[in-house]
């Protein structure tokens, strides 16, 4: 079975600067891929990262890169330049195999993007 | 490219009444999923079908909850009775195919379930 565990519910962080959201996993899979997803107040939830997870470079998107250490099953979120836009909650999710299969999400981190 | 569509976005009915909620998933996307998220806490699986095989309905109450997805593109979720706990968000979801390698799932906007 697969958990995932969001340790900080809120966050914040003034415009501009850089913020990590934190993310812990376990899995007995071998074949496995690490996503985050935004979910602004309209309740959709949109794909930010995702990490294969026999590939060990980090994945990175824009403003968006995470740090992916596999032996500690942590998979992190670091947003640079953070944009009042970012401002929403935050899923860490894990799925086996082609990643279709099943998300297993946290609880989520709130991040709230002060001007 | 059209997203994941769900209606009703919102529906407030009383309890023991029954409720569907319909999606249509992106073009060409076999797999569909039905999630459903509580106040606080993150989506948990409902149901995924591929095609139009539910092959993944461990999580959905059956007992209330039904699911069918008709020639395998539109699917509807539906809860008869309705009871309070059954308030919530219920996410759509698809994605390409199940056989390919690093598949994303997206989202529908989700319907948003207030039992009264």
């Amino acid at each position: 079975a697969q958990t995932v565990t969001q340790s900080q519910p809120e966050m914040s962080v003034q415009e501009a600067e850089t913020v990590t959201l934190s993310c812990t996993y376990d899995t007995s899979e071998n074949n496995y891929y690490l996503f985050w997803y935004k979910q602004p107040p309209s309740r959709q939830m949109i794909l930010v990262i995702r990490q294969e997870a026999y590939k060990q470079q980090n994945a990175t998107e824009n403003r968006f890169s995470v740090n992916f250490q596999k032996a500690a099953k942590s998979f992190s979120l670091k947003i640079s330049d953070s944009q009042l836009g970012d401002t929403a909650m935050y899923f860490c999710a894990s799925s086996t195999q082609g990643g279709s299969e099943k998300l297993v999400f946290g609880k989520g981190t709130k991040l709230t993007v002060n001007p | 490219e059209a997203g994941v569509v769900q209606s009703p976005r919102y529906k407030i009915i009383e309890k023991k009444q029954p409720v569907a909620f319909w999606c249509n998933p992106i073009s060409g996307h076999n797999t569909l999923y039905w999630y459903r998220q509580n106040l606080g806490q993150g989506p948990e699986l409902l149901i995924r079908y591929e095609n139009e095989e539910a092959v993944d309905d461990s999580q959905l109450p059956k007992d209330r909850f039904s699911a069918e997805r008709l020639k395998g593109v539109d699917s509807t979720l539906k809860i008869q009775p309705a009871e309070l706990g059954d308030s919530a968000v219920y996410l759509c979801a698809s994605s390409l195919d199940r056989t390919s390698s690093g598949n994303t799932i997206y989202f529908g906007e989700g319907s948003w379930l207030t039992v009264v």
